[in-house]
């Protein structure tokens, strides 16, 4: 099975600008999470996916959005960019997003945003 | 609060030698551990979770629910084990979905020759 795949891989903005990151799941799996990961802040959750509809939101303000498409492929925007949304951006895929116990994540290689 | 801390951000150690990555937790509700390791220049992947209680690569962690630790185990370290590694609480529910993670700030392994 083919893991969890980001596009782009590495991309510069400038602040002001906006961004859409892409993620395709490993096939069959439905839910998609989102992460940002910087030095300072570490390895924090933005927002997870599941059947076109947002399941769960982090702390994040409103200039990070997403959406999920019918084959399960996620797509994360940030509007306006911030000097401070330089980081790493990870999606994660799992088969569903209401099994309580014994699932994994996946995560896929990320996307590395440089923000000037 | 949810919380996960892993005190130390580097551990340092000889190969050979016993390696203890310190993971501590806070959460109300019924907890589900994870353990994330990510070599150089690899993605991030699942090593162990709690509720399999199984060894993966010689690394064991098991859930101290009277002290919240969450703390992981190899008695003898591996030049391949240098690493960073993330412990992570499962959280949401209820009103959410499961799969959010809140993830320590990770304590990087370096094994010496």
């Amino acid at each position: 099975k083919a893991g969890v795949t980001q596009t782009p891989r590495y991309l510069i903005k400038t602040r002001g600008q906006q961004v859409t990151l892409s993620c395709s799941p490993i096939s069959g799996h439905r839910s998609v999470s989102w992460y940002q990961q910087t030095p300072g802040q570490g390895l924090q959750f933005l927002f997870e996916y599941f059947s076109e509809t947002q399941r769960n939101k982090g702390n994040f303000p409103g200039r990070f959005s997403g959406r999920q498409f019918s084959n399960s492929r996620s797509e994360m925007n940030v509007s306006t960019l911030e000097l401070g949304d330089s980081a790493l951006y990870l999606c994660a895929s799992s088969f569903s997003y209401r099994v309580p116990e014994g699932q994994t994540q996946y995560f896929g290689p990320g996307t590395r945003l440089l923000v000037l | 609060a949810q919380r996960v801390t892993q005190p130390e951000k580097l551990l340092s150690v000889f190969k050979g030698a016993p390696v203890e990555l310190k993971c501590n937790y806070s959460y109300s509700g019924s907890p589900e551990l994870f353990w994330y390791v990510q070599y150089s220049r690899q993605r991030l992947q699942l090593l162990l979770r709690h509720i399999s209680r199984e060894s993966i690569k010689g690394f064991t962690a098991d859930l101290n629910k009277g002290e919240t630790s969450f703390h992981l185990k190899k008695p003898f370290a591996q030049e391949e084990d240098s690493a960073m590694y993330y412990c992570a609480l499962r959280a949401g529910g209820r009103s959410g979905g499961y799969n959010k993670l809140i993830f320590g700030a990770g304590t990087r392994l370096a094994v010496h020759p």
